[in-house]
């Protein structure tokens, strides 16, 4: 596609459900990065790839967060076990190459947990 | 500890007039800085990028400074108008494989 795609573009879920996050890059980016956005903060970055290897996980909050990459094309970012404080606009973005070029980013999933 | 801080956290402004969004960070390496455009609701769109090298870039009637030596950087808005209205996020990149370090954005309201 023309842009990086996310979804759902919504999600509400309840408190000790489990989603699942899916985000679609722009063909022929090589990184894909996953950041979370709470409501009046700033972006908070979560953890990035290249190709399909995540060489740095620490980004993520909680052992309940876990990403992964396959083809080095879609990601999914899934969360178990959800609670209220998880609730926030999870964006992904992609970049031709690894940080040093420009980020496009989606339009990102807004995840209610109840 | 890498920080990005930008100033104002929030700014209102008439149709029409100017405005300039302050970022200082203490990002050290430096690779290069971004400054982003987020509507509401929607993910952060670049807006320009700028190497230690270049002091200077514009895009349309936005204009990015850049002073590696103080570690600031500008983004200036000239006749703003409505559509501006958004959320404007100072991003910094350290040297190669380390993450971008995102300020928390200043919020500019353009009002009629």
């Amino acid at each position: 596609g023309a842009g990086v795609s996310q979804s759902p573009s919504n999600k509400v879920t309840e408190k000790g459900k489990d989603v699942e996050l899916r985000c679609d890059p722009i063909s022929g980016h090589t990184a894909l990065y996953w950041y979370r956005q709470s409501l009046g903060q700033g972006l908070e970055f979560l953890i990035y790839f290249q190709g399909n290897s995540a060489p740095d996980k620490s980004g993520l909050p909680s052992d309940r967060f876990s990403a992964e990459r396959t083809g080095g094309s879609v990601s999914t970012l899934t969360i178990q076990r959800t609670q209220q404080e998880d609730s926030a606009v999870y964006l992904c973005a992609s970049s031709l190459r690894l940080h040093q070029e420009t980020q496009y980013f989606g339009p990102g999933t807004r995840l209610l947990v109840l | 500890k890498n920080q990005v801080e930008q100033s104002p956290q929030s700014l209102i402004i008439l149709e029409g007039k100017n405005c300039t969004l302050q970022c200082n960070y203490t990002v050290s390496p430096f690779s290069n800085l971004r400054w982003y455009k987020q509507d509401t609701g929607r993910g952060p769109v670049s807006l320009t990028i700028m190497t230690f090298s270049e002091n200077t870039k514009s895009n349309g009637r936005y204009t990015a400074t850049l002073d590696a030596d103080t570690k600031q950087s500008s983004l200036h808005i000239t006749a703003s108008q409505l559509s501006d209205s958004a959320s404007y996020i100072c991003v910094v990149s350290g040297q190669a494989g380390t993450a971008l370090i995102f300020g928390k954005g200043t919020t500019l309201s353009v009002s009629s």
